[in-house]
């Protein structure tokens, strides 16, 4: 199985609501990094947060990391139609030149 | 604006062909990445440059060749090796930090290639 595995492959909430994926990986990390991508586009880094923190914020986004546990969650508050897109976690490993990239969670926001 | 171009947006090739995508950026930055995405999976990595006149396979390099002649260009010829070369392909940069590695990436909007 991959370095990154994302749970769940694809999730469908209503507007408003808060949206959760979770991110689980197997070895030693430097950081953990999460990106969004819509549909035909390239990805876009939303946040990095180092393998020596535990949460970190950014507007409606919240990033929390357990390295004992070796996951990682994504989450959004108060969800908009703008925030349909998949959501890709990526490891960026200790003494590797390279990220590696999760399958990514589907999330579908209805109006 | 500082960005990724990638070009072109479509592309398609014949049997024996080999094909080139292009890959500029402005960022000034020092690495350079090609990752390979097919329906609904995530990103695996085939080339990429630390610096200029340097470059490492990655996950997924056969069948596929790059130069890194220039710091602003990375272009990616996928080659008649590849059988099953049918995919969206993204490119990426990001800055190197000394020692800190794994920096956050920047991504063009990708060339979709298909077989005639």
């Amino acid at each position: 199985s991959q370095q990154g595995e994302e749970d769940p492959q694809a999730l469908s909430i209503q507007e408003g609501e808060n949206a959760t994926m979770n991110c689980s990986y197997k070895t030693s990390i430097n950081n953990l990094q999460w990106y969004r991508q819509n549909s035909g586009r390239g990805l876009v880094h939303l946040i990095l947060i180092r393998s020596n923190e535990r949460e970190k914020h950014s507007g409606r986004l919240r990033v929390t990391l357990d390295t004992s546990k070796k996951s990682s969650s994504l989450l959004i508050t108060a969800s908009r139609a703008a925030d349909t897109a998949s959501y890709f976690c990526a490891t960026g490993l200790q003494g590797a030149q390279k990220l590696v990239f999760g399958q990514g969670t589907r999330l579908t926001i209805n109006p | 604006d500082g960005g990724i171009t990638q070009s072109p947006k479509y592309l398609f090739r014949k049997e024996g062909q080999n094909v080139t995508l292009s890959c500029e950026q402005n960022l000034n930055h020092d690495a350079m990445y090609w990752y390979r995405q097919d329906p609904g999976q995530g990103l695996r990595l085939i080339y990429y440059s630390q610096i200029v006149n340097d470059f490492q396979k990655g996950d997924i390099a056969e069948g596929y060749s790059v130069s890194r002649e220039k710091k602003e260009s990375f272009p990616l010829t996928v080659t008649s090796a590849q059988k099953n070369p049918t995919a969206f392909y993204l490119c990426a940069s990001s800055l190197r930090r000394g020692t800190d590695l794994n920096q956050p990436q920047h991504f063009g909007d990708g060339t979709r290639l298909s077989i005639l």
